[in-house]
């Protein structure tokens, strides 16, 4: 199973761009990288997932490197409203594969 | 479209007292997910569903049993509930294992 790495915590200001990083150093071939945001008492929500290179949506964006043994989620001009944990998930539909989550990275944005 | 809907939200149960935890979705995924999370914690992996009629353990699956009723339906009972099961259950759901996982609302469980 791949394990994740990241960061305790993070501080930023309203409109800098927070970047997040992962370590997934025995990341499988067929494994995919998701990350997903928490506010408290809620559930995760999904932010965004990719396999390699960098994808983009509305919200982040994820750049993965060619080796794969790491991944970032980009925040671009965060607000208050960003601030949440954020967790990186690595895995695949191979059988037996358990989608765990590690201990998230909480992140403060500041005014 | 309800999502994942989990009954109750809250609950409190005495040291071994035993409950079932509800989830059922709307959106005919076909993995179903029990997740809990401790104050300050990380979610942990309880038992999943890969499809209908199967069950495997996860991270923690001690203290628990589940049951995978049809395709929208994921139940999690606690037979004897003991103090260290305090905690939120989030149920989830996935149309494939490692695809985007929607998660309900949660359930609030304290046991004295």
């Amino acid at each position: 199973l791949a394990k994740t790495t990241q960061p305790i915590s993070m501080d930023s200001y309203e409109g800098q761009e927070v970047n997040i990083t992962c370590s997934h150093n025995n990341i499988a071939t067929n494994d995919y990288i998701t990350w997903y945001q928490q506010f408290p008492s809620q559930g995760p929500r999904f932010i965004i997932q990719g396999y390699k290179t960098k994808v983009t949506n509305e919200v982040a964006s994820l750049f993965i490197p060619a080796d794969r043994k790491s991944s970032t989620l980009s925040l671009p001009r965060v607000s208050l409203s960003d601030t949440a944990v954020y967790y990186c998930l690595v895995g695949s539909k191979a059988a037996g594969n358990k989608l765990t989550f590690g201990g998230g990275t909480r992140v403060l944005v500041k005014p | 479209n309800a999502g994942v809907t989990q009954t109750p939200k809250f609950q409190v149960l005495k040291t071994g007292q035993s409950m079932t935890l509800q989830c059922a979705q709307d959106m005919n995924h076909n993995s179903m997910y029990w997740y809990r999370q401790d104050p300050g914690m990380g979610l942990r992996l309880i038992y999943y569903s890969a499809s209908e009629g199967t069950t495997d353990k996860g991270e923690v699956p001690n203290g628990y049993n589940v049951s995978r009723l049809n395709k929208r339906e994921f139940s999690l009972r606690l037979e004897s509930a003991a103090p260290s099961q305090t905690s939120v259950y989030f149920c989830a759901s996935s149309e494939d294992r490692a695809e985007k996982l929607f998660f309900g609302s949660g359930t609030q469980l304290s046991v004295l």
